[in-house]
Protein backbone atom coordinates (compact mmCIF):
# COMPACT_ATOMS: atom_id res chain seq x y z
CA UNK A 1 0.00 0.00 0.00
CA UNK A 2 1.35 3.30 -1.23
CA UNK A 3 2.10 5.83 1.93
CA UNK A 4 1.30 9.60 2.15
CA UNK A 5 2.53 10.71 -1.29
CA UNK A 6 3.21 15.13 -1.54
CA UNK A 7 4.72 16.88 -4.43
CA UNK A 8 6.56 18.91 -4.73
CA UNK A 9 9.36 17.98 -2.31
CA UNK A 10 11.06 21.11 -2.47
CA UNK A 11 9.96 24.80 -3.71
CA UNK A 12 11.37 27.84 -4.18
CA UNK A 13 9.56 30.73 -4.71
CA UNK A 14 9.77 34.40 -3.80
CA UNK A 15 7.86 37.27 -2.21
CA UNK A 16 4.13 37.92 -3.18
CA UNK A 17 3.76 35.23 -5.23
CA UNK A 18 1.29 31.73 -4.49
CA UNK A 19 2.04 28.34 -4.06
CA UNK A 20 -0.06 25.12 -4.71
CA UNK A 21 1.00 22.17 -2.57
CA UNK A 22 -0.41 18.32 -3.34
CA UNK A 23 -1.01 15.52 -0.79
CA UNK A 24 -2.97 12.15 -1.83
CA UNK A 25 -3.31 10.26 1.02
CA UNK A 26 -3.15 6.19 1.75
CA UNK A 27 -5.67 4.86 -0.40
CA UNK A 28 -8.79 4.59 1.69
CA UNK A 29 -8.01 7.43 4.18
CA UNK A 30 -10.72 9.65 3.85
CA UNK A 31 -9.18 12.60 6.41
CA UNK A 32 -6.50 14.42 5.35
CA UNK A 33 -4.67 17.53 7.73
CA UNK A 34 -1.81 19.73 6.67
CA UNK A 35 1.01 20.96 9.17
CA UNK A 36 3.63 23.54 9.25
CA UNK A 37 6.55 23.15 10.62
CA UNK A 38 9.74 25.23 11.33
CA UNK A 39 12.53 25.87 13.60
CA UNK A 40 10.94 28.94 15.97
CA UNK A 41 7.47 27.44 16.06
CA UNK A 42 7.48 23.48 15.68
CA UNK A 43 4.55 22.40 14.27
CA UNK A 44 1.17 23.97 14.11
CA UNK A 45 -2.09 22.65 12.76
CA UNK A 46 -3.27 24.45 9.75
CA UNK A 47 -6.51 22.59 8.62
CA UNK A 48 -8.06 19.01 8.36
CA UNK A 49 -10.58 18.22 5.67
CA UNK A 50 -13.30 14.87 5.91
CA UNK A 51 -15.02 14.16 2.97
CA UNK A 52 -14.64 17.34 0.98
CA UNK A 53 -15.26 19.29 4.23
CA UNK A 54 -13.26 21.30 5.92
CA UNK A 55 -13.49 19.88 9.80
CA UNK A 56 -10.88 22.11 12.28
CA UNK A 57 -8.67 25.11 11.25
CA UNK A 58 -5.88 26.32 12.63
CA UNK A 59 -4.24 30.40 13.68
CA UNK A 60 -3.40 30.65 10.66
CA UNK A 61 -4.11 33.74 8.48
CA UNK A 62 -6.91 33.52 5.34
CA UNK A 63 -3.68 33.59 2.88
CA UNK A 64 -3.86 29.47 3.98
CA UNK A 65 -6.25 28.11 2.25
CA UNK A 66 -6.90 24.45 1.58
CA UNK A 67 -9.29 22.17 -0.49
CA UNK A 68 -10.50 18.30 -0.48
CA UNK A 69 -11.27 16.81 -4.03
CA UNK A 70 -14.20 13.99 -4.57
CA UNK A 71 -10.92 11.24 -3.95
CA UNK A 72 -9.46 12.50 -0.78
CA UNK A 73 -6.79 14.04 -2.23
CA UNK A 74 -5.91 17.61 -1.01
CA UNK A 75 -4.30 20.65 -1.98
CA UNK A 76 -3.34 23.63 0.03
CA UNK A 77 -2.80 27.22 -1.57
CA UNK A 78 -0.40 30.15 -0.20
CA UNK A 79 -1.20 33.10 -1.40
CA UNK A 80 0.67 36.74 -1.53
CA UNK A 81 4.07 34.26 0.42
CA UNK A 82 6.00 36.52 2.92
CA UNK A 83 9.60 35.00 3.92
CA UNK A 84 7.93 33.63 7.41
CA UNK A 85 6.03 31.54 5.17
CA UNK A 86 9.19 29.22 4.82
CA UNK A 87 8.68 25.80 6.23
CA UNK A 88 8.14 22.02 6.17
CA UNK A 89 4.91 21.95 5.20
CA UNK A 90 3.63 18.16 6.42
CA UNK A 91 0.24 16.36 5.21
CA UNK A 92 -1.02 13.92 7.24
CA UNK A 93 -4.27 11.03 6.60
CA UNK A 94 -6.10 8.96 8.73
CA UNK A 95 -8.91 6.59 7.85
CA UNK A 96 -11.45 8.38 9.31
CA UNK A 97 -10.06 11.50 11.84
CA UNK A 98 -11.23 9.72 14.62
CA UNK A 99 -9.45 10.58 18.19
CA UNK A 100 -8.00 7.62 18.62
CA UNK A 101 -6.35 7.06 15.39
CA UNK A 102 -3.08 7.72 14.31
CA UNK A 103 -1.62 10.35 11.70
CA UNK A 104 0.23 8.32 8.78
CA UNK A 105 3.01 11.59 7.80
CA UNK A 106 3.83 11.95 4.04
CA UNK A 107 7.63 13.32 3.42
CA UNK A 108 6.74 17.03 3.20
CA UNK A 109 7.13 20.04 1.01
CA UNK A 110 10.01 21.63 1.97
CA UNK A 111 8.98 25.66 0.74
CA UNK A 112 11.72 28.55 0.68
CA UNK A 113 10.30 32.22 0.06
CA UNK A 114 13.17 34.29 -1.16
CA UNK B 1 -6.60 24.94 25.91
CA UNK B 2 -4.58 22.32 25.12
CA UNK B 3 -0.62 22.16 25.44
CA UNK B 4 2.18 19.78 25.45
CA UNK B 5 5.67 20.68 26.73
CA UNK B 6 8.71 18.51 26.52
CA UNK B 7 11.39 20.24 28.74
CA UNK B 8 14.46 18.19 27.04
CA UNK B 9 15.70 20.18 24.03
CA UNK B 10 18.39 18.11 23.34
CA UNK B 11 19.97 14.69 24.42
CA UNK B 12 22.75 12.78 23.76
CA UNK B 13 23.61 9.36 25.04
CA UNK B 14 26.21 6.84 24.31
CA UNK B 15 24.80 3.66 22.09
CA UNK B 16 23.58 1.42 24.95
CA UNK B 17 22.28 3.13 27.24
CA UNK B 18 18.64 3.71 28.21
CA UNK B 19 17.01 7.19 27.32
CA UNK B 20 13.99 8.25 28.56
CA UNK B 21 11.85 11.83 27.17
CA UNK B 22 9.77 13.67 29.05
CA UNK B 23 6.12 14.78 28.63
CA UNK B 24 3.58 16.75 30.16
CA UNK B 25 0.18 17.90 28.81
CA UNK B 26 -2.55 19.62 29.26
CA UNK B 27 -6.11 19.20 28.89
CA UNK B 28 -9.81 19.74 30.23
CA UNK B 29 -11.28 16.55 28.18
CA UNK B 30 -11.62 13.29 30.09
CA UNK B 31 -11.61 11.69 27.11
CA UNK B 32 -8.31 12.41 24.80
CA UNK B 33 -5.16 9.89 23.62
CA UNK B 34 -1.29 10.54 23.63
CA UNK B 35 1.28 9.67 21.00
CA UNK B 36 4.79 9.51 20.59
CA UNK B 37 6.49 10.53 17.04
CA UNK B 38 9.49 10.25 15.91
CA UNK B 39 10.92 12.64 13.09
CA UNK B 40 14.39 11.25 10.99
CA UNK B 41 16.22 13.39 9.18
CA UNK B 42 14.36 12.57 6.24
CA UNK B 43 11.74 14.58 7.61
CA UNK B 44 8.45 12.18 7.95
CA UNK B 45 7.07 11.52 10.99
CA UNK B 46 6.57 8.03 11.74
CA UNK B 47 4.19 6.53 14.82
CA UNK B 48 5.30 5.11 17.26
CA UNK B 49 2.97 4.21 20.57
CA UNK B 50 -0.48 5.28 21.60
CA UNK B 51 -2.30 6.04 25.16
CA UNK B 52 -6.12 6.81 25.88
CA UNK B 53 -6.96 8.59 28.93
CA UNK B 54 -8.49 5.41 30.60
CA UNK B 55 -5.81 3.13 30.67
CA UNK B 56 -3.18 4.01 32.84
CA UNK B 57 -1.29 0.48 32.10
CA UNK B 58 2.05 1.07 31.20
CA UNK B 59 3.54 -1.34 28.53
CA UNK B 60 6.76 -2.26 26.62
CA UNK B 61 6.85 -2.87 23.28
CA UNK B 62 10.43 -4.36 22.11
CA UNK B 63 12.53 -1.61 23.48
CA UNK B 64 10.25 0.88 23.60
CA UNK B 65 8.22 1.58 27.10
CA UNK B 66 6.15 4.05 28.24
CA UNK B 67 5.51 5.34 31.71
CA UNK B 68 1.84 7.28 31.04
CA UNK B 69 0.51 9.07 34.63
CA UNK B 70 -2.75 10.99 34.50
CA UNK B 71 -1.67 12.34 38.15
CA UNK B 72 0.66 14.34 37.17
CA UNK B 73 -0.46 15.11 33.39
CA UNK B 74 2.97 13.02 32.18
CA UNK B 75 3.54 10.83 29.12
CA UNK B 76 7.06 9.60 29.26
CA UNK B 77 8.98 7.48 26.69
CA UNK B 78 12.03 4.98 26.99
CA UNK B 79 14.33 3.55 25.14
CA UNK B 80 15.91 0.74 26.55
CA UNK B 81 19.31 -0.04 24.49
CA UNK B 82 19.58 2.60 22.27
CA UNK B 83 20.94 2.03 18.76
CA UNK B 84 22.10 4.97 16.38
CA UNK B 85 19.50 4.50 14.51
CA UNK B 86 17.58 6.31 17.03
CA UNK B 87 18.57 9.05 16.26
CA UNK B 88 15.95 11.45 15.77
CA UNK B 89 13.50 14.20 16.82
CA UNK B 90 10.85 12.79 19.08
CA UNK B 91 7.33 14.28 19.22
CA UNK B 92 4.53 13.79 22.24
CA UNK B 93 1.21 14.79 20.80
CA UNK B 94 -2.65 15.11 21.91
CA UNK B 95 -5.28 14.67 20.66
CA UNK B 96 -9.08 15.08 22.44
CA UNK B 97 -12.52 14.08 21.70
CA UNK B 98 -13.47 16.48 19.07
CA UNK B 99 -9.87 17.41 17.97
CA UNK B 100 -10.41 14.83 15.02
CA UNK B 101 -7.06 14.93 13.03
CA UNK B 102 -5.93 18.39 15.04
CA UNK B 103 -3.31 17.32 16.91
CA UNK B 104 -1.29 18.96 19.37
CA UNK B 105 2.20 18.57 19.55
CA UNK B 106 5.43 19.68 21.58
CA UNK B 107 8.44 21.78 20.76
CA UNK B 108 10.24 18.26 20.49
CA UNK B 109 13.42 16.59 21.80
CA UNK B 110 16.18 15.56 19.55
CA UNK B 111 17.76 12.67 20.46
CA UNK B 112 21.63 12.09 19.65
CA UNK B 113 22.79 8.11 20.05
CA UNK B 114 26.48 8.37 19.72
CA UNK B 115 28.20 5.29 18.72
Amino acid sequence: KAGVTQTPRYLIKTRGQQVTLSCSPISGHRSVSWYQQTPGQGLQFLFEYFSETQRNKGNFPGRFSGRQFSNSRSEMNVSTLELGDSALYLCASSPAGDTNEKLFFGSGTQLSVL
Amino acid sequence: AQKVTQAQTEISVVEKEDVTLDCVYETRDTTYYLFWYKQPPSGELVFLIRRNSFDEQNEISGRYSWNFQKSTSSFNFTITASQVVDSAVYFCALKWETSYDKVIFGPGTSLSVIP
